[in-house]
């Protein structure tokens, strides 16, 4: 399967700051990747879809101005929380998504997470 | 509405049992049904896929039922260890959802000696 890694694996930040979160490709050339964030107990709920080059695609009720992402190449995707809030404090994950040839159906790889807790 | 629910409470089991876990999907039409297993503190990792026209899948110790005509999943985890001791994510994606995957909630299971 394919190898995704992010940075950092956790953060503390104050109130008020912007967070950067990276997510890396390791070894496939990724097109559309997938940020979700995680509660405590909570499943995992999709914030937005990055493509490569393009604009990316937020899930209604996620603040495209408050959660940036850039998806500059085919290998990095990042997202930054600006303006962070106590209620920000989540489980970051990426995803990216292998289209297996000749197959209809997809299977994501997720990267192992960020812990963004916000003072 | 829509939803996707699995059992909330943890699930404890002895140790070369066979655990049995359900997803139920209300008000989607699921093109495949996803399995995957997560840690705690760690991303999501991938188990099995079954599509709208299987009944089972298989993998190692690990078999997968997908009735449409119920709309439920089982997992089921034959000869359990501890090591199998972790939370259990479904997650489907609709037809005509674009390559959004929807999640359930997860069923922690506890492999016990």
């Amino acid at each position: 399967g394919a190898v995704v890694s992010q940075h950092p694996s956790r953060v503390i930040c104050k109130s008020g700051t912007s967070v950067k979160i990276e997510c890396r490709s390791l070894d496939f050339q990724a097109t559309t990747m997938f940020w979700y964030r995680q509660f405590p107990k909570q499943s995992l709920m999709l914030m937005a879809t990055s493509n490569e080059g393009s604009k990316a695609t937020y899930e209604q009720g996620v603040e495209k101005d408050k959660f940036l992402i850039n998806h500059a190449s085919l290998t990095l995707s990042t997202l930054t929380v600006t303006s962070a809030h106590p209620e920000d404090s989540s489980f970051y994950i990426c995803s990216l998504q292998v289209l297996r040839t000749g197959s209809t159906s997809d299977t994501q790889y997720f990267g192992p997470g960020t812990r963004l807790t916000v003072l | 509405s829509q939803k996707i629910e699995q059992n909330s409470e943890a699930l404890n089991i002895q140790e070369g049992k066979t655990a049995t876990l359900t997803c139920n999907y209300t008000n989607y039409s699921p093109a495949y049904l996803q399995w995957y297993r997560q840690d705690p503190g760690r991303g999501p990792v991938f188990l099995l896929l079954i599509r709208e026209n299987e009944k089972e899948k298989r993998k190692e110790r690990l078999k997968v039922t997908f009735d449409t005509t119920l709309k439920q999943s089982l997992f089921h985890i034959t000869a359990s260890q501890p090591a199998d001791s972790a939370t259990y994510l479904c997650a489907l994606r609709d037809t005509g959802g674009g390559n959004k995957l929807t999640f359930g909630t997860g069923t922690q299971l506890k492999v016990e000696l």
